[in-house]
């Protein structure tokens, strides 16, 4: 069975630092990683994709994520922070892209 | 294009009482998704269907039927809803050929 799990239910960063949001993954082979963001009363929205090749792989909004097989991890990274980029984040991995499997989700505070 | 939509966006229920929740998209996606969402769970997969005519299983699936009879629309069913069943529900759908889901803005489920 798949899960993930995401360490640290609310993050909470100053406007310019660096954001850093953990994803770890159980699997017994390597699955397809995925990141989403929801803002407040509103669906998800994709913001980056692992699939094969390149294990850094870049987003929407400057955000990216690495993929780290030895680590089982897909952490969630933005050099700077800004204020717009509060919201809850997911992660989410799937198997064979007919089911998906979230975590509990990051809430991510950006303070002035 | 509207995306996807979900009718009604809010609903109070007596316990016993059904309902149908309706996801429609206009994005002629061959698979669509019913995920439900508790503070601190993430989302979990209810039922899915990868076309027209089928459906199959999530993580959650006891208390739910779905019905896929147009490939613009999944349904979403409760029978007798419980107190258990309060949640927000989400639709989703994705072309095959693409990893990415698009998301509806959800349903806000209460059952007293």
């Amino acid at each position: 069975a798949q899960s993930v799990t995401q360490l640290g239910s609310h993050v909470s960063v100053s406007e310019g630092a660096l954001v850093l949001l953990r994803c770890n993954y159980s699997s017994s082979v390597p699955p397809y990683l995925f990141w989403y963001v929801q803002y407040p009363n509103q669906g998800l929205q994709l913001l980056l994709k692992y699939t094969t090749g390149a294990t850094l792989v870049k987003g929407i909004n400057g955000f990216e994520a690495e993929f780290k097989k030895s680590e089982t991890s897909f952490h969630l990274t933005k050099p700077s922070a800004h204020m717009s980029d509060a919201a809850e984040y997911f992660c989410a991995v799937s198997p064979n892209f007919n089911k998906f499997y979230f975590g509990s989700g990051t809430k991510l505070n950006v303070k002035p | 294009n509207a995306g996807v939509t979900q009718t009604p966006k809010f609903r109070v229920l007596k316990t016993g009482q059904s309902m149908t929740l309706l996801c429609a998209q206009d994005m002629n996606h061959e698979y669509m998704y019913w995920y439900r969402q508790d503070p601190g769970m993430g989302l979990r997969l209810i039922h899915y269907s990868v076309g027209e005519g089928t459906t199959a299983k999530g993580e959650v699936p006891d208390g739910y039927n779905v019905s896929r009879l147009k490939k613009q629309n999944f349904l979403l069913g409760l029978e007798s809803a419980a107190p258990s069943q309060t949640s927000v529900y989400f639709c989703a759908s994705r072309l095959v050929s693409s990893y990415e889901q698009y998301f509806g803005p959800g349903t806000r489920l209460t059952v007293t």
